[in-house]
């Protein structure tokens, strides 16, 4: 079983439209989450942190369920600039390098 | 804001060549990382080093080597780069501890021909 899952997608959405991510972990020791963005042949970069409490960051909203091992992230009235792959990073234990990456999920906003 | 520099973006080398390819960060971060991405295949992690000399295998070592002379400072070296090692190589860096996340380079695209 892979460490880190995600639906590869693509994601077909207009303008407008809400989209959900899903990403499932197996390691029950995880303690941190993350979700990256990555553009076509750029570097991942940090879209938001996960937390137990689920957190917002405008039209961003990312959950983490403990309980069913998954974390998710909502985006309300996509835009065309939001086009791009999303990545779920997992991290076990706290030594910074026990981290685990879903392989992404496709995300095209189309006018 | 952290800034994780890779020397080389674009490099077209032969088939036994060596290369290297150059990392430095500028947020005493004390982990770095060598990854590589491929279509399908996802962000792979080639090695790693959480301090000054010291260094860890990742899931796919073959053919590769590092060194990490000064903290900012992490270097990837194909001994003798193979047409299998075309790919986009990411250095990557961050602080120890729950929470703290990792910062990547803007990647090197190495074609091995």
């Amino acid at each position: 079983r892979k460490e880190v899952e995600q639906d590869p997608g693509p994601f077909n959405v207009p303008e407008g439209a809400t989209v959900a991510f899903n990403c499932t972990y197996s390691n029950s020791a995880s303690q941190s989450f993350f979700w990256y963005r990555q553009d076509c042949r750029k570097e991942p970069k940090l879209l938001m942190s996960v937390y137990s409490s689920g957190n917002e960051d405008g039209r961003f909203t990312a959950q983490l369920n403990r309980a069913s091992q998954y974390i998710s992230l909502l985006i309300r009235d996509s835009k065309l600039s939001d086009s791009a792959t999303y990545l779920c990073v997992v991290k076990v234990g706290d030594s910074g390098y026990a981290l685990n990456f879903g392989k992404g999920t496709s995300l095209l906003v189309t006018p | 804001d952290v800034k994780v520099t890779q020397s080389s973006r674009y490099l077209v080398k032969r088939t036994g060549e060596k290369v290297f390819l150059e990392c430095v960060q500028d947020m005493d971060h004390e982990n770095m990382f060598w990854y590589r991405q491929d279509p399908g295949l996802g962000l792979r992690l080639i090695y790693f080093s959480y301090d000054v000399k010291m260094k860890e295998k990742g899931d796919i070592p073959e053919g590769y080597s590092v060194s990490r002379e000064k903290k900012e400072r992490f270097s990837l070296i194909l001994e003798s780069a193979s047409t299998n090692q075309t790919s986009m190589y990411l250095c990557a860096s961050s602080w120890t501890g729950t929470g703290n996340t990792i910062y990547f380079g803007e990647g090197s695209w190495l074609t091995v021909v």
